[in-house]
């Protein structure tokens, strides 16, 4: 599985959108982006996954870039309860899924 | 709504205690996982099991084992509790891949603090 490379933490005001980069450069073509998030004291979450388009849910989007090294996701109004780790895994088994230490994100008033 | 349980929210052992986490989960998942989480590690994958009585081992397997005797639970063993397994313990369950793009999302449980003194 390829391996992540995500900032250790970001601060995001309220309201705003929050972009989190993730590295992913030694991708292969049949691997995916998924990311999950930590709120504190609680188990990840899963938020979205993609491989090659771009994918909106209620939660987010993912925006990946066209060489596939890249990716972004995106928060578009950020709120307090959006403060947690989020990790960012690239992968072909889908059974299996490797996190690393993720970003942590900071949401202010 | 799935739910994934763990037998306690926190836990406190002695050294060479022989320690059993509980896991349950009710939505019929065929795979289920242990990992823990430590500081500046993130999560790391112990044990997966994707059937009953199956196992495989994860990243870092030394020190545990586990059990998995009906669907819905997945036992994490310490046969011998040390110091350096204090650490928070995690386990989620997903539905099997499908073969192609589907993909089953793991659901995770509160976590089990294990503090071995």
């Amino acid at each position: 599985d390829a391996k992540t490379t995500q900032p250790p933490s970001m601060d995001c005001a309220e309201g705003r959108a929050a972009n989190l980069p993730c590295n992913h450069s030694t991708i292969s073509g049949n691997e995916y982006v998924y990311w999950y998030r930590q709120i504190h004291s609680q188990g990840p979450q899963y938020i979205i996954h993609g491989l090659k388009n771009n994918e909106t849910n209620e939660m987010a989007s993912l925006i990946i870039t066209e060489d596939r090294k890249s990716s972004t996701l995106i928060l578009p109004h950020a709120t307090l309860r959006d403060t947690a780790v989020y990790y960012c895994i690239a992968g072909y088994n889908t059974d299996k899924l490797i996190f690393g230490t993720g970003t942590r994100l900071q949401v202010f008033p | 709504d799935v739910k994934v349980t763990q037998s306690s929210r926190y836990l406190v052992k002695r050294t060479g205690e022989k320690v059993f986490l509980e896991c349950v989960q009710d939505m019929d998942h065929e795979n289920m996982f242990w990992y823990r989480q430590d500081p500046g590690l993130g999560l790391r994958l112990i044990y997966f099991s994707y059937d009953v009585k199956m196992k495989e081992k994860g990243d870092i397997p030394e020190g545990y084992s586990v059990s998995r005797e009906k669907k819905e639970r997945f036992s994490l063993i310490l046969e011998s509790a040390s110091t350096n397994q204090t650490s928070m313990y995690l386990c989620a369950s997903s539905l099997r891949s499908v073969t192609g793009s589907l993909y089953n999302e793991q659901f995770f449980g509160p976590g089990t603090r294990l503090t071995v003194l």
